[in-house]
């Protein structure tokens, strides 16, 4: 049973132009969400947070919404550049320590 | 510093083998996780420390058997691994608060033959 999911496997878009990457959850208890980035070899970097008391967080080029009636969160990332090419995880957790993972999109940023 | 190490980068062992995987951060955080993740998929997590005591186990098989020395530390030990063990084991590391973000190591590859 998979309660995170990231149904997009690959996005590829524009430099410049907005990235939006989503997210879908089932279970209702899930109270944090997190977007990680990953490169090849590397863990995974934290990026953006949101608690489920918020509906929009802001960090410079990174927002994330929350729609807790549809369960499902976006990472929008603006403008999207080269560097900005991994692959992004979303996570949820109810508290703070069991964090759960979807399945990753790969997001190709092309010049 | 938001920065967790993790030794050896790549391990390759026996299945008759006993080696031993670590991680260390100074960041002063309270809890650490190991994770393991196998291509194309994501992390799923294995264990918790939280204050140097084991909180979660995810119903790991006992040939993994994690340590947690002191609070910047964590040893996962490996013992009698199967070929199927073989994966990218991620060390992380948090305040220990509720709703607060994880801090990944770089990871060790580790294969079993």
């Amino acid at each position: 049973d998979q309660q995170v999911k990231q149904n997009s496997p690959s996005l590829s878009v524009q430099e410049g132009r907005i990235s939006i990457l989503n997210c879908d959850y089932t279970n209702s208890m899930f109270d944090y969400f997190l977007w990680y980035k990953k490169y090849p070899a590397e863990g995974p970097t934290f990026l953006i947070s949101i608690s489920s008391i918020k509906d929009k967080n802001e960090d410079g080029r990174f927002t994330v919404f929350l729609n807790k009636s549809a369960k499902h969160l976006s990472l929008h990332i603006v403008p999207s550049q080269p560097g900005d090419s991994a692959v992004y995880f979303c996570a949820a957790s109810v508290g703070a320590q069991k964090l759960v993972f979807g399945q990753g999109t790969r997001l190709t940023i092309n010049p | 510093d938001t920065e967790v190490t993790q030794t050896p980068k790549h391990l390759v062992m026996g299945m008759t083998n006993k080696k031993s995987l670590k991680c260390e951060q100074h960041m002063g955080h309270r809890a650490m996780y190991w994770y393991k993740q196998k291509a194309k998929k994501p992390p799923e997590l294995m264990f918790v420390y939280s204050y140097e005591k084991l909180s979660i186990n995810e119903s790991v098989p006992s040939r993994f058997s994690p340590e947690c020395p002191n609070s910047s530390l964590l040893n996962l030990h490996l013992h009698a691994l199967q070929p199927e063990d073989s994966a990218l084991y991620l060390c992380a590391s948090s305040r220990g608060r509720d709703r607060d973000e994880q801090y990944f190591g770089p990871g060790t590859r580790l294969t079993v033959t």
